[in-house]
């Protein structure tokens, strides 16, 4: 079946410095992937929407410059969190869009900013 | 736009008696519906999806779910549940033809034994 690997599964980084989330569909081909941040104990909230070799689309509220996202390959999108601050702590999951209209998720990465 | 209310945040049960997650969606098109699971520090799996056809959907884990055209609701339902179906449950939606997928509060599913 269809597979997105997400990596890191946990990062803890100091105030001020960027990470990078790597979110790869391993067996498909996929022109478009998700990014969404989820809060503790509550729903998804998605971010934007990564398409492959043109600009993401970001959500209302979403600061582009805060969220780089990146999909140069058909397998391969990035999310690096510029400059992160302690409110970005958050639980990041990607997504993409497989075979038969399914959806398959990453299993998400656990961003702490001390 | 299309919006998800899952009715009900905590669902407390005994193990082996029947459940249902309750699921109203709003669109004024024709939508895809899908319920997922989260366990703790994970991500989503999908349980089932209705796209077209039957209403009434089976998934993984014994889940299945009935799609109400007219009362624009998709409830998940399990017989007999167990101690590893606690998880969280989310029920979304998306435009048929369209990306974006839109996501319930969650329903927090507690089994005890």
């Amino acid at each position: 079946g269809a597979v997105v690997s997400q990596h890191p599964s946990w990062v803890i980084c100091k105030s001020g410095t960027s990470v990078k989330i790597e979110c790869r569909s391993l067996d498909f081909q996929a022109t478009t992937m998700f990014w969404y941040r989820q809060f503790p104990k509550q729903s998804l909230m998605l971010m934007a929407t990564s398409n492959e070799g043109s600009k993401a689309t970001y959500e209302q509220g979403v600061e582009k410059d805060k969220f780089l996202i990146n999909h140069a390959s058909l397998t391969l999108s990035t999310l690096t969190v510029t400059s992160a601050h302690p409110e970005d702590s958050s639980f990041y999951i990607c997504s993409a869009r497989g075979p038969n209209y399914g959806y398959t998720f990453g299993s998400g990465t656990r961003l702490t900013v001390v | 736009a299309q919006s998800v209310t899952q009715l009900d945040s905590q669902v407390p049960v005994f193990e082996e008696a029947p459940v249902e997650l309750r699921c109203n969606y709003s669109s004024s098109v024709s939508v895809y519906l899908f319920w997922y699971v989260q366990y703790p520090n994970q991500g989503l799996q999908l349980l089932l999806k209705y796209l077209s056809g039957s209403t009434l959907v089976k998934g993984i884990n014994g889940f299945e779910a009935e799609f109400n055209k007219s009362q624009t609701s998709f409830h998940l339902r399990k017989p007999s549940v167990h101690i590893s179906d606690t998880a969280e449950y989310f029920c979304a939606v998306s435009e048929t033809g369209g990306f974006k997928t839109i996501f319930g509060a969650g329903t927090r599913l507690f089994v005890k034994a």
